[in-house]
């Protein structure tokens, strides 16, 4: 597709279990990013990709957070022992490379219950 | 530490009539700043970023932003708002380092009336 493609859009799951988002960067885009928007808030950063490697991971709240981004291109965000807390819109956004305008997708709007 | 200042939490105007939404920041150096908007279940969406040069700028959709440094404001505008604006509005800023590592403010919800 054209643009960022985030799945799944919702996710209900209980307080406890694994969850891992995925999301498919605009095609060349080399810069990934992922931000958490809680209910009534403007969006935080997580963590930055560029290429396969997490150039700045200072906005994981704590370690039952982690990213990954193997080949470069697409990346997945997975939540160890989700926590009510967790519950959130997860975006995703890349850019072309760091510094050019960044593209966000839809989310990926995570309930735990 | 930096961060970005949305003092309206919500807004209504009559379709029509024009729109002002505040936004003030507070960065050490000279801040790239960006206006988002987010319609329910899309993607954020960029208006306008403000780099350097003209202090006002446009964007798209009709609206503009101008940067005021003694005022360390972003204020975004739009001379006639349609019903289609309502939607939510973020102002954001981009912490230095190279990349695009925005800080958000917490946005301004907009409703218009018809």
């Amino acid at each position: 597709g054209a643009g960022v493609s985030q799945t799944p859009s919702n996710k209900v799951t209980e307080k406890g279990k694994y969850v891992e988002l995925r999301c498919d960067p605009i095609s060349g885009h080399t810069a990934l990013y992922w931000y958490r928007q809680s209910l009534g808030q403007g969006p935080e950063f997580l963590i930055y990709f560029q290429g396969t490697g997490a150039a700045d991971d200072s906005g994981l709240p704590n370690d039952r957070f982690f990213a990954v981004r193997p080949e470069g291109s697409v990346s997945t965000l997975k939540i160890q022992r989700t926590e009510r807390g967790d519950s959130a819109v997860y975006l995703c956004a890349s850019s072309l490379s760091q510094g050019n305008t960044i593209y966000f997708g839809e989310g990926s709007w995570l309930t735990v219950v | 530490a930096q961060s970005v200042t949305q003092p309206d939490i919500h807004i209504t105007v009559s379709e029509g009539a024009s729109l002002e939404l505040r936004c003030n920041y507070s960065y050490g150096a000279t801040p790239y700043l960006f206006w988002y908007v987010q319609s329910p279940g899309q993607g954020l969406q960029l208006l306008l970023k403000y780099f350097s040069g003209d202090t006002l700028v446009q964007g798209i959709k009709g609206f503009e932003a101008e940067f005021k440094r003694s005022q360390s404001s972003f204020n975004l505008r739009k001379p006639s708002v349609h019903w289609s604006d309502a939607a939510e509005y973020f102002c954001a800023v981009v912490v230095s380092g190279g990349y695009n590592k925005l800080i958000f403010g917490a946005g301004t919800r907009l409703a218009v009336h018809p």
